[in-house]
């Protein structure tokens, strides 16, 4: 099946320094992807959508300048935290959309983000 | 804009136990609906879905029916046993097949935690 792939699953990085994480498609193309952060023991919030080929849409509230995020190919999106700070360390997931009729969703296993 | 609220947690069980897990909505339209688990330290996998009223989803012998009338999609199961403790979120997204779809908004996450 379908399947959705995030790297790194955990990543520590210093305080004032940038991180990547990349969800990819694994077997489909997916037009779109969506990023989520969950704090621990709360819910997912959306933070953006992710939309091949052109800039990403961000939910209210989320500083686009500081999480940049990237979809330059139908497989790959990327999330860039910059200059990142200790309030950043969270649970970073992603999903990506099948294309057509009955689309799915699928996924990825998350990114442990940890800031010191 | 949309919005799921489910029932508060933890919720403590017995194996064998009777689960239901309350969940309701608010959105426009006709959303598809999800139940979504996560097992500790791990990311999200799809328990089931229902895409229209009255529609059932069931995997593992969770169930959940698409109630519009009560605007409601509750999770039971008649038998639970130890490996289902987790967290589950209900979650919506509107517009199946429409570019909004995949956009999930969810519930706040229900702890449960089965002893033997």
């Amino acid at each position: 099946g379908a399947v959705v792939s995030q790297h790194p699953s955990w990543v520590i990085c210093k305080s004032g320094t940038s991180v990547k994480i990349e969800c990819r498609s694994l077997d489909f193309q997916a037009t779109t992807m969506f990023w989520y952060r969950q704090f621990p023991k709360q819910s997912l919030m959306l933070m953006a959508t992710s939309n091949e080929g052109s800039k990403a849409t961000y939910e209210q509230g989320v500083e686009k300048d500081k999480f940049l995020i990237n979809h330059a190919s139908l497989t790959l999106s990327t999330l860039t935290v910059t200059s990142a700070h200790p309030e950043d360390s969270s649970f970073y997931i992603c999903s990506a959309r099948t294309a057509g009729s009955g689309n799915t969703i699928y996924f990825g296993e998350g990114s442990w983000l940890t800031v010191v | 804009g949309n919005s799921v609220t489910q029932m508060e947690g933890p919720v403590t069980l017995s194996e064998e136990a009777f689960l239901t897990i309350n969940c309701t909505y608010t959105a426009t339209g006709y959303p598809s609906l999800f139940w979504y688990v996560q097992y500790p330290g791990e990311g999200l996998q799809l328990l089931l879905k229902a895409t229209k009223a009255d529609d059932k989803g069931s995997n593992k012998g969770f169930e959940a029916t698409y109630r519009k009338e009560t605007t409601s999609f509750h999770l039971e199961k008649g038998s639970v046993q130890v490996s289902d403790s987790a967290v589950y979120f209900c979650a919506l997204t509107s517009n199946a097949g429409g570019t909004s779809y995949g956009k999930l908004t969810f519930g706040q996450g229900t702890i449960l935690t089965v002893h033997p």
